[in-house]
Formats: structure tokens, sequence, C-alpha cells
């Protein structure tokens, strides 16, 4: 599993409030991803870590806000939760290849959220 | 941009059967293609992967060709068990940040 762990494991929470989803690692890869899981749609990226303190957005990042501030931790925040966002969330980590775009993801046990 | 189309599910076989999931994907440059699976109730492992046309991944019986001409990925089993039964996702890797594209994911049941 790539020493990944993410917490908590199940989240319900009510509509407007912060919601902060961790994710942490022990074998210092240094990419890191949130995906969110819904039915019919697969995974979608919601932002990505290339390194500590550099983040990017990735298709669904409209809401969420994330932050990098130690190799080993990635944070996934909700300002303001809102039912939209009941989802189940995957963190993913990866090395970064010697070869271009042929890295492989290892991904988390997943948290389960849910905005009411 | 980028995009895989996975065959719709739910797909329910016998044990022994062969196994054909559908992929077929859109991509700008030479994106590498996977097939991930997901166990009930946990994350995605990687099942193989192919970087570049003409390869094949294979894995646990599973295999899957990178057909660059017909821009497919077909996973196939010649003879499944009723452990395979999982959902199995098709995903394209390309870009500087080795982001993945995704298919909606195929639920496969395996009865005895």
């Amino acid at each position: 599993d790539a020493g990944i762990t993410q917490s908590p494991r199940h989240k319900v929470t009510e509509t407007g409030t912060p919601v902060t989803l961790r994710c942490h690692q022990t074998e210092n890869h240094r990419y890191m991803y949130w995906y969110r899981q819904d039915p019919g749609h697969g995974l979608r990226l919601i932002h990505y870590s290339y390194g500590v303190k550099d983040t990017d957005k990735g298709e669904v990042s409209d809401g969420y806000s994330v932050s990098r501030s130690k190799t080993e931790d990635f944070l996934l925040t909700l300002e303001s939760a809102t039912s939209s966002q009941t989802s189940v969330y995957f963190c993913a980590v990866a090395s970064g290849g010697a070869e271009f775009g042929t890295d492989t993801q290892y991904f988390g046990p997943g948290t389960r959220l849910t905005v009411l | 941009g980028n995009s895989v189309t996975q065959m719709e599910g739910p797909v329910t076989l016998s044990e022994e059967a062969f196994l054909t999931i559908n992929c077929t994907y859109t991509a700008t440059g030479y994106p590498s293609l996977f097939w991930y699976v997901q166990y009930p109730g946990e994350g995605l492992q990687l099942l193989l992967k192919a970087t570049k046309a003409d390869d094949k991944g294979s894995n646990k019986g599973f295999e899957a060709t990178y057909r660059k001409e017909t821009t497919s990925f077909h996973l196939e089993k010649g003879s499944v068990q009723v452990s395979d039964s999982a959902v199995y996702f098709c995903a394209l890797s390309s870009g500087s940040a080795r982001q993945l594209t995704f298919g909606s994911g195929t639920q496969l049941t395996v009865l005895p």
C-alpha cells in the first residue's frame, strides 16, 4: 500500500462547515494527489502536488484547497462543505520515475465523507 | 482533452468464463495506459500497465495490449475466478504532472 494512510476514514458533517482531510505517506514520494470517486464518474482529480509547497488544480478543484508543508503530508480542505461534496476521497502518491509519464500511482484506503 | 471510455457494467460471469472489458481512449501525445482494480471497501490497486504502443501488460492472468491504431487497451482474462469480483478501472497518464484520467469503472461479479 506504499505506506499511505488517510484520516479520518469516515466523516459526517453539516453543510457550511469546514472539513480537512489528511493524507500521510511514509516513503518520501514526490507527487501526491487527491481524487474523488462518484458513481458513474470513476475517479476525478481535485488537486495535486509536485513537491513541498508546490500544488496545482485538477479537473474538479472548485470548492477545495490543498496544502503541503511537509513531504509526507497532503491536506485537502473543504472551506464550506456542500452536499455535492459528499463522496469518497482518495489520496495517491507517485515517485516520478525516470521514464516520462510512466510512473505508477499508489492509492490510500479512502475517506468516506457525507455532507448533510 | 484526455478521456477514457469503458464498457458499461455490471458484468456477471460464471467461474472459468472468458473476460473482456473494453477500454478506448482519447489523448494528446503518447499516454501510458493502466488498469486498476478496486475490491469492496478498499482503495485502488494497480493491476497492469503499458507504456508504449504494442506493449502488453500482464498480471495475475490478466492481459491488455496497448493498441495505438485503435486507441484501445482492452482487459482480458482466459478463466475468471470468484476472487476476481471487483470494480475495474481503465486509466491513462500523460503530461509532466502524471495525472491520471479514469474511465467510469466496470463492476465484475463472478459466480461459482
